[in-house]
């Protein structure tokens, strides 16, 4: 049971870039999140999405944009690439009945 | 959504109970307390959750008053690997219109020996 799997977990993009992080679940959750934090900071949320074809915004939506085709996987993109978007992004799920977040690994973005 | 106001840090030494704090003054009826724990270069890990009394697994205990305005995680005889950072987060349990939750900065303990 991998639970939810993030790639890549390292990344460097230029400014102007595009890229799209990675995020699958195999635990057939509905909820899907994605974070992130900046160093010594806590988690802020971009988007979510409680099912296949439903997405919305979260805190600090400007400069991405999601998806989520399934229920496994909801990708992360991110659109000409700035420096205040380096961070260490995380991809969560939960189930209907929120018994706690599973979080992936994460990966850690650096635009130069 | 409820926010959540917590000590930036905490010291400790091994062997000792540590008991984090988190205020939420304005909990609503729907929502839940939920402990998180995050060690460097990885995600967060649910440790308890609660709504109201007291909760108690392998891990830890979670206390929270009748008021609800607060709650308290209760780490037993702290270890050096038990540093991380501590999050409490309180969100809504309803289903409908998604489920959001805020992560504070969360609380650095700091386990010494």
């Amino acid at each position: 049971n991998a639970g939810v799997t993030q790639t890549p977990k390292f990344r460097i993009l230029k400014i102007g870039q595009s890229m799209t992080l990675q995020c699958t679940q195999d635990m057939n959750h509905n909820y899907m999140y994605w974070y992130r934090q900046d160093p010594g900071m806590g988690l802020k949320l971009i988007y979510y999405s409680v099912g296949a074809g439903i997405t919305d915004k979260g805190e600090v939506p400007n400069g991405y944009n999601v998806s989520r085709s399934t229920t496994e996987d909801f990708p992360l993109r991110l659109e000409l690439a700035a420096p205040s978007q380096t961070s260490v992004y995380f991809c969560a799920s939960s189930d209907r009945n929120y018994y706690g977040y599973t979080f992936g690994s994460g990966t850690r973005l650096t635009v130069v | 959504l409820a926010k959540t106001t917590q000590p930036i840090s905490m010291d400790s030494y091994e062997g000792q109970e540590v008991n984090i704090t988190c205020s939420h003054n304005n909990i609503a009826t729907n929502d839940y307390i939920t402990w998180y724990q995050q060690f460097p270069s990885q995600g967060p890990r649910f440790i308890i959750q609660g709504y109201k009394t007291k909760v108690t697994n392998e891990v830890a205990s979670l206390f929270i008053p009748a008021d609800r305005k607060s709650s308290t995680l209760s780490l037993p005889r702290v270890s050096l690997s038990d540093t991380a950072v501590y999050y409490c987060l309180v969100g809504d349990m309803a289903h409908t219109g998604g489920f959001k939750t805020i992560f504070g900065a969360g609380t650095r303990l700091f386990v010494k020996a």
